[in-house]
């Protein structure tokens, strides 16, 4: 089953308007752990925002946040104000198991596309 | 600190040829991933290491070994490449949880393409 589901496969949006990135997960385990990465057109991976189970606060990074609602199982991240450099793939990852030994499970990206 | 590396940056393998890929991290992190990307997907999880001496299978497994027998290197062989084995690795690396989870770190990939 699929565990990490990015419904958005492309995004064009205008410079400087926030952007919202869908992400739903799937998961039975009560800890667990949600990750967004940025691949740039370059290809390198960037950790961009992690949102514990557990937390009760939203997470923050600067532009970014992450919208967590645990009872519907989403995580969308948030870019405030994008900017030109915003421009890349965006993957949703999760770890559920073996307190992160297990290694990530990606969703399939979104492209987007910041355009001025 | 130069993070994740991996060499190499590119390869060419003919269809039945060898190949080891390496992965050195200097955060001495416990544990060390490696994960394949395909175009139109995220990253799968190939085989992972949770110390010295130990590894594990991931999603997609078959057709890889590896082996890490310092903390600060992961490798991963190609014992026979096929053309389905075309594809950009990934090697990362992240603190050990002790129930908390971390962000992994990633090298700047390989680009293997089988013919």
């Amino acid at each position: 089953a699929q565990k990490i589901t990015q419904t958005q496969p492309g995004m064009f949006v205008q410079e400087k308007e926030a952007v919202t990135l869908d992400c739903t997960y799937d998961t039975s385990d009560q800890s667990y752990g949600l990750f967004w990465y940025k691949q740039p057109s370059s290809g390198e991976m960037i950790f961009l925002i992690y949102q514990g189970s557990y937390d009760e606060q939203n997470a923050t990074e600067g532009r970014y946040s992450l919208n967590f609602q645990k009872a519907r199982k989403s995580a969308n991240l948030v870019i405030s104000a994008s900017q030109l450099g915003d421009s890349a793939m965006y993957f949703c990852a999760m770890v559920d198991s073996g307190g992160g030994a297990d290694g990530l499970t990606f969703g399939k990206g979104t492209h987007l596309i910041i355009q001025p | 600190n130069a993070g994740v590396t991996q060499t190499p940056k590119f390869r060419v393998l003919k269809t039945g040829q060898s190949m080891t890929l390496l992965c050195a991290q200097d955060m001495n992190h416990e544990y060390m991933y490696w994960y394949r990307q395909d175009p139109g997907m995220g990253l799968r999880l190939i085989h992972y290491s949770v110390g010295e001496g130990t590894t594990a299978k991931g999603e997609v497994p078959d057709g890889y070994n590896v082996s890490r027998l310092k903390k600060q290197n992961f490798l991963l062989g190609l014992e026979s490449a096929a053309p389905s084995q075309t594809s950009v690795y990934f090697c990362a690396s992240s603190y050990s949880s002790g129930g908390a989870y971390y962000e992994q770190y990633f090298g700047p990939g390989t680009r293997l393409t089988v013919t």
